[in-house]
């Protein structure tokens, strides 16, 4: 969902129960997504990527499933561990004339122990 | 491991006075970057900087802000006459590479600004 104001999406989850957070992109010729993590007072902190020509990527305890035909992405996180406990944004690379990055609303995960 | 350092860590600041924030990105990276957060919002994109020059900037980035890589290691950004809308996090962050569609960032810890 869409963020407005304080009003951060949240998820909380039992500690050891998988996670899933969800993002929706709107530019169909994105082809670079990336997930970041940002623990509470720091930076952003990338957690994995995925391109456009797939449809899933694996990393230690996450994986980024992408459906391009709902403009969808999610990120799933096995067994959480309170150290998951975080605001964890999508962001997509945009090559417009420069290069940046564009971050999407963000959703907090509180994990419960 | 190399990191994006910030200082200061908080500023506060009188409406209208001038600020400076100050970021040493990762020594062998190439591209730079500033980002601003509002509390409880999403990172926002302000500007980014190559080759001694500005390589993109948001509607954000008014004349109000401008950025310097004044020697071989520092990269700043400053607001002239700060508003009290520009009360934010502003994180500065590095990519290495020469803006390769799969960068991913590298950020600092961020500079808390508070304008009273």
């Amino acid at each position: 969902g869409e963020s407005v104001g304080l009003h951060l999406p949240t998820l909380s989850v039992q500690e050891g129960d998988n996670s899933i957070i969800n993002c929706a992109y709107s530019n169909s010729a994105s082809d670079y997504f990336i997930w970041y993590k940002q623990e509470s007072g720091k930076g952003p902190q990338f957690i994995i990527d995925i391109r456009s020509n797939m449809d899933k990527r694996q990393g230690q305890r996450v994986t980024v499933l992408l459906n391009k035909t709902v403009k969808h992405l999610s990120l799933q996180i096995a067994a959480t561990q309170p150290g998951d406990s975080a605001v964890y944004f999508c962001a997509e690379n945009q090559r417009t004339g420069g290069f940046k990055t564009i971050f999407g609303a963000g959703t907090r995960l509180f994990v419960k122990a | 491991e190399p990191e994006v350092t910030q200082t200061p860590s908080h500023q506060v600041t009188q409406m209208g006075q001038e600020v400076i924030l100050r970021c040493v990105p990762i020594s062998n990276h190439l591209y730079f970057y500033w980002y601003r957060q509002i509390l409880g919002q999403k990172v926002e994109f302000l500007v980014s900087f190559y080759n001694n020059e500005i390589s993109e900037k948001s509607e954000i980035f008014d004349d109000q802000f401008s950025v310097e890589r004044p020697d071989g290691s520092n990269f700043t950004l400053k607001i002239r006459s700060t508003k009290l809308e520009d009360s934010a996090m502003y994180f500065c962050a590095s990519t290495p590479r020469v803006a390769a569609t799969n960068e991913k960032l590298f950020f600092g810890s961020g500079t808390q600004l508070s304008v009273l």
